[in-house]
């Protein structure tokens, strides 16, 4: 089962860009990362998934390097409205099924 | 147009009672779920459906049950509801059966549920 670990909370100031590291040493070969964004009475909402080296979309870019074992999710200047709590989701399989749990997340706190 | 609706928003409930929560979803997925979020935020998966067929039953106790009359709906049943069972509690959906890692999650917003 892969475990993820990433910190707990961060602060940032509002127009700064923010680096968010996840850690996930135990990751299959198959497995797939997978960030969500939750703000406060919401569903996470998918960002950005991608098996290695670089990922780019609208709202984030996700860094994997060779080893796979780290992921990295970068928002390009963050604004008020990205604070959140962002949890980075490696498959922790049961019998083959769905991931199951998302962790703790890092919670992003962003400053005017 | 909310792609996942998950009904009521909150519950607030004495101990005993039996409630249930809806959820909708429109995005013509195969397979959908109920998750748990306690109050320490952890995201527990409780059950898991496709296509009407359970496929993920966690150590959820017997109080709880699931019912989906087609793929679009999955309900959540509680019964003799206790402090405990105080939380979060979100349906989400996804394209395909689960299990592959790279499936993508679609969460509803939620239902608060107090237990007093």
């Amino acid at each position: 089962l892969a475990k993820t670990t990433q910190p707990i909370s961060m602060d940032s100031y509002e127009g700064q860009e923010v680096n968010i590291t996840c850690s996930h040493n135990n990751i299959a070969t198959n497995d797939y990362i997978t960030w969500y964004q939750q703000f406060p009475s919401q569903g996470p909402r998918f960002i950005i998934q991608g098996y290695k080296t670089k990922v780019t979309n609208e709202v984030a870019s996700l860094f994997i390097p060779a080893d796979r074992k780290s992921s990295t999710l970068s928002l390009p200047r963050v604004s008020l409205s990205d604070t959140a709590v962002y949890y980075c989701l490696v498959a922790v399989r049961n019998s083959g099924n769905t991931p199951l749990v998302f962790g703790k997340g890092t919670r992003l706190s962003v400053i005017a | 147009d909310t792609a996942v609706s998950q009904t009521p928003k909150y519950l607030v409930t004495q101990m005993g009672n039996d409630k249930s929560i809806k959820c909708e979803q429109n995005l013509g997925h195969d397979t959908m779920y109920w998750y748990k979020q306690d109050s320490k935020k952890f995201l527990k998966i409780m059950f898991s459906y496709n296509n009407k067929e359970l496929i993920i039953n966690e150590t959820v106790p017997n109080r709880f049950s699931p019912k989906s009359p087609d793929k679009a709906h999955l309900n959540l049943h509680i019964n003799s509801l206790e402090l405990g069972d105080s939380a979060v509690y979100f349906c989400a959906s996804s394209q395909n059966r689960g299990g592959a890692t790279n499936e993508k999650l679609f969460f509803g917003s939620g239902t608060q549920l107090s237990v007093l």
